[in-house]
C-alpha cells in the first residue's frame, strides 16, 4: 500500500496567493522528497528534507516535516501560472529490507492568472 | 546534472504483442534503476528494483513474467511488458540511482506511454 497520502486531492488559486500541500505518512523514514509533475510529463525534483530536518527553504518552496506527527508541508508562495502541476510527496524508507521511495497520491495544482 | 532518458515515448501497440521500454542513463553509471507505473490521474507505483547484473525485485502484486526486466549494463535496464493487453495501458516511468540500493537520490526518466489496442 503506498505509504504517503496528501491532501487537497485538488487545489485552485489565483495567481500570486500561497498554495500549502500535505503529505502524511505511516512509517519511520530516512527522508522525505517534494516532486512535481507536469500533464504527462516526468518527475522534477523539488527538495528533500532529511528526517533529523525540521524545515528547509528552496527559492519560493517551503518545506516542513514533524515526523512525530508523520507528516509534512509544501508551501509556494506568491504563486505563478506555471506552478501549474501535479505535487507527489515521496517517502524514502526501509520496506521490505532494502530503502525504496514510496509515492504519495498526489495534489493536482491549477493556479490562475 | 544527471540525464536519464527513455525509449520510446509513446507507443501503441495490439492486444498479445509484446513491448520493449529502454531506460538509459545518459552521464553517469546507474547501479540500480527502478520501474514505476502510474495510471491517469494516479500517483507512481513502484513496480520492480533492478540492480546491474542480477534479478530484479518485483513489488507484491507485479507478475515478474509478466513485466520483464533486464539491467545488463550500468547505462542500460528495460522493461518489456509480454502480451500485453488494454489494462497494461499505462504511464512507464524509470528512475536510476548511482549507488546499489540507493533510493535517496533517484533521477527519473521523462516516462514511456503505453497504449494497448
Amino acid at each position: 500500500s503506498q505509504q504517503g497520502e496528501e491532501d487537497p486531492q485538488a487545489l485552485s488559486i489565483q495567481e500570486g496567493e500561497n498554495a500549502t500541500m500535505n503529505c502524511s505518512y505511516k512509517t519511520s523514514i530516512n527522508n522525505l522528497q517534494w516532486y512535481r509533475q507536469n500533464s504527462g510529463r516526468g518527475l522534477v525534483h523539488l527538495i528533500l528534507i532529511r528526517s533529523n530536518e525540521r524545515e528547509k527553504h528552496s527559492g519560493r518552496l517551503r518545506v516542513t516535516l514533524d515526523t512525530s506527527k508523520k507528516s509534512s508541508s509544501l508551501l509556494i508562495t506568491a504563486s505563478r501560472a506555471a506552478d501549474t502541476a501535479s505535487y507527489f510527496c515521496a517517502t524514502d524508507a526501509p520496506v521490505g529490507g532494502y530503502n525504496k521511495l514510496i509515492f504519495g497520491a498526489g495534489t493536482r495544482l491549477a493556479v490562475h492568472p | 546534472g544527471a540525464v536519464v532518458s527513455q525509449h520510446p515515448s509513446r507507443v501503441i501497440c495490439k492486444s498479445g504483442t509484446s513491448v520493449k521500454i529502454e531506460c538509459r542513463s545518459l552521464d553517469f553509471q546507474a547501479t540500480t534503476m527502478f520501474w514505476y507505473r502510474q495510471f491517469p490521474k494516479q500517483s507512481l507505483m513502484l513496480m520492480a528494483t533492478s540492480n546491474e547484473g542480477s534479478k530484479a525485485t518485483y513489488e507484491q502484486g507485479v507478475e515478474k513474467d509478466k513485466f520483464l526486466i533486464n539491467h545488463a549494463s550500468l547505462t542500460l535496464s528495460t522493461l518489456t511488458v509480454t502480451s500485453a493487453h488494454p489494462e497494461d495501458s499505462s504511464f512507464y516511468i524509470c528512475s536510476a540511482a548511482r549507488l546499489a540500493g540507493a533510493s535517496e537520490t533517484q533521477y527519473f526518466g521523462p516516462g514511456t506511454r503505453l497504449l494497448v489496442l
